[in-house]
């Protein structure tokens, strides 16, 4: 079965520190990868994305995620936490087949001052 | 990036009532559509895809006759809730897919947050 998973439901990173969200996935045919932020009572937004080409891939807001095949992975991360980047992150994937799209669980950003 | 709006962002109802929610692709026509639900601090369901002119396509689990949903026109798709129930007290939120020469992409809306007393 297809899904995805996101080890930590929270995380925790003092601002100025490094951010890292962990996102593995399970797929037999290559998918493409998205992460989303959603800030309280919002829409999501999307940060980067993963389609095809170079595997490292730059979103907006400093973050960026590297998506590696031979460890089904595709984690987020960004140099220098800010305040503004506390939120909930979801990673999800898009099955190029059916185009449904299934979210992890999420992963709820702390960034202490 | 395109734009997808949501009508309304908030609805407060009375149970038994039906309440409909707009989901329209301002800039963009979308011949598919997705509609999620988010239970509070939880991650998003895919409840069903919507196809312009066709069924909508309900995933294992939903009931269609319970959400009801029409996708009308290539930029506008509707979820009607039925005899809505403290349960169905939800954040719902619907997707949009751009397919252009080379990119296939979807975008979200902001949500609607039902309130079902």
């Amino acid at each position: 079965a297809q899904s995805v998973t996101q080890l930590g439901s929270h995380v925790s990173v003092s601002e100025g520190a490094l951010v890292l969200l962990r996102c593995n996935y399970s797929s037999s045919v290559p998918p493409y990868l998205f992460w989303y932020v959603q800030y309280p009572n919002q829409g999501l937004q999307l940060l980067l994305k993963y389609t095809t080409g170079a595997t490292l891939v730059k979103g907006i807001n400093g973050f960026e995620a590297e998506f590696k095949k031979s460890e089904t992975s595709f984690h987020l991360t960004k140099p220098s936490a800010h305040m503004s980047d506390a939120a909930e992150y979801f990673c999800a994937v898009t099955y190029t087949g059916g185009f449904k799209t299934i979210f992890g669980a999420g992963t709820r950003l702390f960034v202490k001052a | 990036g395109a734009v997808v709006s949501q009508h309304p962002s908030r609805v407060i109802c009375k149970s038994g009532t039906s309440v409909k929610i707009e989901c329209r692709s301002l800039d963009f026509q979308a011949t598919t559509m997705f509609w999620y639900r988010q239970f509070p601090k939880q991650s998003l369901m895919l409840m069903a895809t919507s196809n312009e002119g066709s069924k909508a396509t309900y995933e294992q689990g939903v009931e269609k006759d319970k959400f009801l949903i029409n996708h009308a026109s290539l930029t506008l798709s509707t979820l009607t809730v039925t005899s809505a129930h403290p349960e169905d007290s939800s954040f719902y939120i619907c997707s949009a897919r751009e397919v252009l020469d080379r990119t296939d992409t979807q975008y979200f809306g902001p949500g609607t947050r039902l309130t079902v007393l």
